[in-house]
């Protein structure tokens, strides 16, 4: 496997299932990102995790629940979602350095669909 | 705060035709600047960058000048093909250790045989 990979690709949840979306890099980068595509709306970035520490929480609600156990693995925890929460999930990593970071390089995402 | 502006799509050519997606910015400082393209049922994947101003980035046939004085960075190439239908997303990095992306919203490209 190269670069970012996601699983599932595509996945249907009631609202008060509780799934996981899993993200892996292949890149020996260390920060990772979740970002939300919805619909006629810009992506929205949703949690930032460089060298396995969350930095950036953008105000997102408590049913998203994040998880980066090393630098390689990136977790996305829903329970009970609601339908507006039907997106394509994205992951990114990049390399964070001393002056910023460098390019993010995303994976294919996961199309949910919550019922 | 922090935004970029696309053009509303979509935009549909024939093929050979030339095409312009502009971008416009908004950031304190210097971003480093970006087009992403995602293709039908795919995520994002990195086109072309530029990181400072009059810097060129280029990939594909495809080609955007970062312009200060204007804050632009629009997206130019000369002939485009039907595997060039996707959508085109601009986005800027404003300053070092700044590590979110903003994005424009899109701009989706047909193109017709």
């Amino acid at each position: 496997e190269t670069g970012v990979t996601q699983t599932p690709r595509h996945l249907v949840m009631g609202m008060t299932n509780k799934k996981s979306l899993k993200c892996e890099q292949h890149l020996g980068h260390n920060a990772m990102y979740w970002y939300k595509q919805s619909a006629k709306k810009p992506l929205e970035l949703m949690f930032v995790y460089s060298l396995e520490e969350r930095v950036e929480n953008n105000s997102v609600p408590s049913r998203f629940s994040p998880e980066c156990p090393n630098s390689s693995h990136l977790f996305l925890h829903l329970h009970t979602l609601q339908p507006e929460d039907s997106a394509l999930y994205l992951c990114a990593s990049s390399q964070d350095t001393p002056g910023g970071s460098e390019t993010q390089y995303f994976g294919p995402g996961t199309r949910l669909l919550v019922l | 705060g922090n935004s970029v502006t696309q053009m509303e799509g979509p935009v549909t050519l024939s093929e050979e035709a030339f095409l312009t997606i502009n971008c416009t910015y908004t950031a304190t400082g210097y971003p480093s600047l970006f087009w992403y393209v995602q293709y039908p049922g795919e995520g994002l994947q990195l086109l072309l960058k530029a990181t400072k101003a009059d810097d060129k980035g280029s990939n594909k046939g495809f080609e955007a000048t970062y312009r200060k004085e204007t804050t632009s960075f629009h997206l130019e190439k000369g002939s485009v093909q039907v595997s060039d239908s996707a959508v085109y997303f601009c986005a800027l990095s404003d300053r070092p250790g700044r590590r979110a992306l903003t994005f424009g919203s899109g701009t989706r490209l047909q193109v017709q045989p």
